[in-house]
Order: structure tokens, then sequence, then C-alpha cells
């Protein structure tokens, strides 16, 4: 079965703090990985996509890392603000990318 | 604006009732699916489209109908809805653009069945 762990499933810190969000994946023939943002009854925000020749994505003070290999990636928030506060989720694809299977989310709060 | 819209976004119906919920996308893509969200399950796909009347079934098709006869419209039809599909559902769509299909998601639609 093609599953996507993502741990913790919360995580709380205070503002300022650099963290990083994990996710594992079992099958290694990914497409691509991506990350979203989710915030409470909202729908889902795309923060960064690695796609499978890449190994990092950076967008301001997020970076996502992907690692086949040993079936990880991980976004790595730098500085971190209480607008930060949602729930994480990262999706893998595999070939077509039609399909993504999502992880179960890490909900992050920054307390200010 | 580019985006996917969803409507109704709430909605509370009864065993039985035939409804439709409707996505709709600007952006010319190619590809649209449908996602269901559940407490504890995560999100899960139900069915995708790569084309106009191209559509395939996802992990979750059960219970569910969708149609694509225009690009930018996907449809997702519940013929006899039940009180095990109360669930948060999401449209998105994609382009293979650079070849990374990122995908871009509606606002979601709160489905309560009684």
């Amino acid at each position: 079965k093609q599953e996507v762990t993502q741990i913790p499933a919360a995580l709380s810190v205070p503002e300022g703090e650099n963290l990083v969000l994990n996710c594992s994946f079992t099958d290694s023939a990914i497409y691509n990985l991506q990350w979203f943002r989710q915030d409470p009854g909202k729908g889902l925000t795309s923060l960064l996509l690695i796609q499978s020749s890449q190994r990092e994505q950076t967008s301001g003070r997020l970076n996502a890392s992907l690692d086949k290999s040993s079936g990880r990636s991980t976004l790595y928030i730098a500085a971190s603000q209480p607008g930060d506060s949602a729930t994480y989720l990262c999706a893998r694809s595999l070939q077509g990318a039609q399909k993504l299977v999502f992880g179960q989310g890490t909900r992050l709060t920054i307390n200010p | 604006e580019a985006q996917v819209t969803q409507n109704p976004r709430y909605l509370i119906t009864v065993t039985g009732k035939k409804l439709t919920v409707t996505c709709s996308q600007n952006m010319n893509h190619e590809y649209m699916s449908w996602y269901r969200q559940d407490p504890g399950l995560g999100l899960r796909q139900i069915y995708y489209s790569m084309n106009v009347e191209v559509t395939d079934k996802g992990d979750v098709p059960e219970g569910y109908k969708v149609s694509r006869k225009e690009k930018r419209n996907f449809p997702l039809i519940l013929e006899s809805p039940s009180p095990n599909q109360t669930s948060l559902y999401f449209c998105a769509s994609s382009f293979e653009g650079t070849g990374d299909y990122e995908q871009y998601f509606g606002p979601g639609t709160r489905l309560t069945v009684t």
C-alpha cells in the first residue's frame, strides 16, 4: 500500500524558532511531492512542489527537501511566526501525477 | 483571478436525495480531481479526470459519479447519498506546465447527510 506518514501529528513551538516537519512515504517511485497548508475550515494552499529529479525547493522562509532513496521529505520553516499556525500536509504522486496520496498532516501552533 | 470554485460551500441533505456539487476552474487545466477529507482518515481521492470525457476511479469511488463534458467543469454526483458520505469535499485541478502537475484546490464543500 502506498502510504504517506507525517510525524508529529501536532507541534507547538514559541515564535521565532526554526522547525522541521517530516513526511515519509513507502513508494520510492515518486513523481513529485507537494507540501500544502490548510487553515481551519479552509481549502488547501500549495506551498512547495518538488519534482522527483530535484532535491529541494525554497520559497521565502520555507524550504522543502526530498530524499527518494530514504523515502523522506522535510519542510523547514525559519523564524516561525504566529501566522504560520495551520495544518501542514504533504502529498506524493506517482507517474502521471494524477493521483495524490496525502499524509494525515501536522497541526502546527506558533505561540506568541 | 485564477481559481477553482465549488458550489455549494455548505449542504445539509437527507439520505437518498440526489445531489450535485459543482466544480469549475478558469485556468484551462486538463486534469481535475475530487477528494474527501475525514477526521483520522485524511484526504482521499474519489475520482479524477485527465481531460474531457476521460475519467477514472480514485481510492474511494463507491457511491459517487462524475462527468467531464467541458474542460472547465467537473461535477460530483451523489445519486443516493448516505450518512457515511458526510464529509468535507475538495475539487482540484492541475496541468502539466513544466512537468510538475502542481495541484490547485477549491475552497471545499461541507456536506452533511442525515
